[in-house]
């Protein structure tokens, strides 16, 4: 079945860094991608998608690009903030599997 | 809008009892999900209904687990009995298409089964 790779954490970095979370998957065709992240204590929440090739997702500063050819979807932000300590989750849809498929999630902290 | 109502936030229960996890989803949205979520196994897809029908439970891990859609504003997911494996984060999610429109996660309920 479809899968989805993402970078294992946990990740800690401190205020203002650079962010990457590589994003890998596996269904064919043209899955949609989506981020989802997690707060402490909530359920998940979008964070970002992209429904096609090429399409860049963004949202609260935070960026991915659906690459059909690296079959990727990595999220990346200029510069973090401790507010954006969170566990994040990508995930795809494809009309074969029929529901999302998650990775495993990457934990994110952010050190002031 | 309220969001995705989830009850109890958390349930604590002896090996053998039944549970019963409570979910209101959003109005409008016709799609519900119910998902576990664990440090071992992370984020499974238990149940899926849509339109109040079930679509896929392939992933309810065995006859114990049930779940139920009487009408669009509430879904239930009983365990009967529960054991210790059992424990774990139980979240729903409502979405107003199928699996790859944006899903709304409620809160989640907190189930330790002892």
């Amino acid at each position: 079945g479809d899968s989805v790779t993402q970078m294992e954490g946990p990740v800690t970095l401190s205020e203002e860094a650079f962010l990457t979370i590589n994003c890998t998957y596996t269904a064919t065709g043209y899955p949609s991608l989506f981020w989802y992240v997690q707060y402490p204590g909530e359920g998940l929440q979008l964070l970002l998608k992209a429904t096609k090739a090429d399409d860049k997702g963004s949202n609260k500063g935070f960026e991915a690009t659906y690459r059909k050819e690296t079959t990727s979807f990595h999220l990346e932000k200029g510069s973090v903030q401790v507010s954006d300590s969170a566990v994040y989750f990508c995930a795809d849809f494809s009309g074969s599997a029929r529901q999302l498929t998650f990775g495993s999630g990457t934990q994110l902290t952010v050190l002031p | 809008d309220a969001g995705v109502i989830q009850s109890p936030r958390h349930e604590v229960t002896e090996m053998g009892q039944e549970v019963t996890l409570r979910c209101k989803p959003i109005s409008g949205h016709n799609s519900l999900f119910w998902y576990r979520q664990t440090m071992m196994r992370g984020l499974e897809l238990l149940i899926y209904f849509n339109n109040n029908v079930p679509i896929d439970d392939s992933g309810m891990p065995e006859d114990r687990f049930s779940a139920k859609m009487p009408n669009a504003s509430f879904s239930t997911l009983k365990i009967q009995p529960s054991e210790p494996r059992d424990s774990a984060v139980y979240f729903c999610a409502t979405s107003t298409g199928g699996g790859g429109d944006t899903q709304y996660f409620g809160p989640g309920t907190r189930l330790t089964v002892l």
